[in-house]
């Protein structure tokens, strides 16, 4: 069983573009958890999805980003317009349920 | 809204030595949960916490969640260099739909 898989592990992007993060959660998962994190810093939740559903999207500034979980294919997280603020490692994690977070190897976005 | 606190951010021990740790909430749990990050990795699940009071072991390893479901501390037996990293508690409050709040961390370094 494959663990939770993200694409792309580093990605550049030039202030003003825009980055898609992508999370293909573990086989039968169907909760998945976007966080943020900062050098020596804790993870920042930002949003939590369902199928097809946000469940919680408190952590999640409400401009320039979004996310989503579609029925098919994997989950999206999306920064339009990306300033330097932007620059972190993004990880996914997926759960089958309320329990335990399986984390995936995170990208490392970094906006010049 | 609900912080978790861990304090300090940085612990350095001598190999052998024993090391404790602790994770504090301001609001009720209904369980807490336990990861460790390694330098330049991700997340991975250690351990949850639900009932008052429990006591879990992994090999060294020690979990305690408090009595009031507020405090969760983790105790580490003669230290290795094998335990480096940075371990993270995260509280789920009564009623919160899944959303995990993370501590800033302990990162622990040991010197062989």
């Amino acid at each position: 069983n494959a663990g939770v898989m993200q694409n792309p592990r580093h990605l550049v992007r030039r202030r003003g573009q825009e980055a898609r993060l992508r999370c293909s959660p573990m086989k039968g998962h169907s909760h998945v958890y976007w966080y943020r994190q900062l050098p020596e810093e804790g993870l920042k939740f930002m949003v939590y999805l369902q199928k097809e559903n946000i469940i919680d999207e408190s952590g999640m500034p409400k401009e320039r980003f979004s996310a989503e979980f579609p029925k098919e294919g994997p989950s999206i997280l999306r920064i339009q317009q990306v300033v330097r603020g932007d620059s972190a490692a993004y990880f996914c994690a997926s759960s089958p349920a309320a329990y335990e977070q399986y984390f995936g190897p995170g990208t490392r976005l970094t906006v010049t | 809204g609900q912080q978790v606190m861990q304090i300090p951010q940085y612990q350095h021990v001598q190999e052998g030595e024993d090391f404790t740790t602790y994770c504090n909430s301001s609001t009720t749990l209904s369980n807490i949960q336990w990861y460790k990050q390694r330098p330049g990795g991700h997340p991975v699940f250690l351990i949850q916490l639900v009932k008052s009071g429990e006591v879990k072991k992994q090999k060294r390893l020690t979990f305690q969640f408090g009595e009031a479901k507020k405090n969760s501390s983790l105790h580490i037996t003669a230290t290795q260099t094998t335990d480096v990293g940075t371990y993270f508690c995260a509280g789920e409050p009564t009623g919160a739909n899944s959303k995990l709040t993370f501590g800033k961390g302990i990162t622990l370094s040991v010197r062989p």
